[in-house]
């Protein structure tokens, strides 16, 4: 299995939702990562886990929260959402955490904040 | 500050036709650079180039890189209309961290 899955493929909610995006891959990779996608622009690091610990927040707002549960999963929590987040939501993972290891990405999540 | 920069930010071409993109890159504690292309939504790994002068191929995919000058080329001859997508460059440090360029939209018609 050498794919990285997420679900929902599509997500609507209100600014005062709380929803969850889930992502999970099965290739023994020990970091996972978020990122988020604008139209027309590269991704933006949001968050990556390594080793199921948290190595990087780039000063994402605390109304995204990610979680992992275990190595093969990773979950981004949304709450209190803005219009402005409305975006493609990335997840991808690695073998390792470092620049010498591709990362596989799964199809994203198209997000969108009303 | 740390950036990518890809060029041009797009083309149109002519199946058929060989086309070359660039990435020039200002990042402190280069370890490695990665293309990848993106369809419709995941991008997709193509190459990593870590050392200078040495061509990565793939088909009719090629890539290197120039450590010195600070830049690496994709170059896709024959096209076809499979091979439109955006092409991204991202750049990893020894921090771990990646930056990605605005990537380059090629469109080739039939």
């Amino acid at each position: 299995d050498t794919e990285v899955t997420q679900t929902p493929k599509h997500l609507v909610m209100g600014m005062t939702n709380k929803k969850s995006l889930k992502c999970e891959q099965h290739m023994g990779h020990r970091a996972m990562y978020w990122y988020k996608q604008k139209a027309k622009k590269p991704p933006e690091l949001m968050f990556v886990y390594s080793y199921e610990k948290l190595s990087i927040n780039e000063s994402v707002p605390s109304r995204f929260s990610p979680e992992c549960p275990n190595s093969s999963l990773l979950n981004l929590h949304l709450h209190a959402l803005q219009p402005e987040d409305s975006a493609l939501y990335l997840c991808a993972s690695s073998q390792a955490y470092n620049p010498y290891n591709e990362q596989f990405f799964g199809p994203g999540t198209r997000l969108t904040v009303l | 500050e740390d950036k990518v920069v890809q060029s041009p930010l797009s083309l149109v071409v002519h199946e058929g036709d060989t086309v070359t993109l660039n990435c020039s890159y200002e990042v402190t504690n280069f370890r490695s650079l990665l293309w990848y292309k993106q369809e419709k939504k995941a991008p997709t790994f193509l190459f990593m180039l870590t050392s200078s002068g040495i061509e990565k191929k793939s088909g009719r995919l090629s890539s290197i890189l120039d450590k010195k000058e600070l830049f690496s080329i994709l170059n896709i001859t024959a096209t076809q209309t499979g091979d439109s997508a955006v092409y991204l460059c991202a750049v990893g440090n020894t921090g771990n961290q990646f930056y990605f360029g605005t990537g380059t939209s090629l469109t080739v018609i039939p």
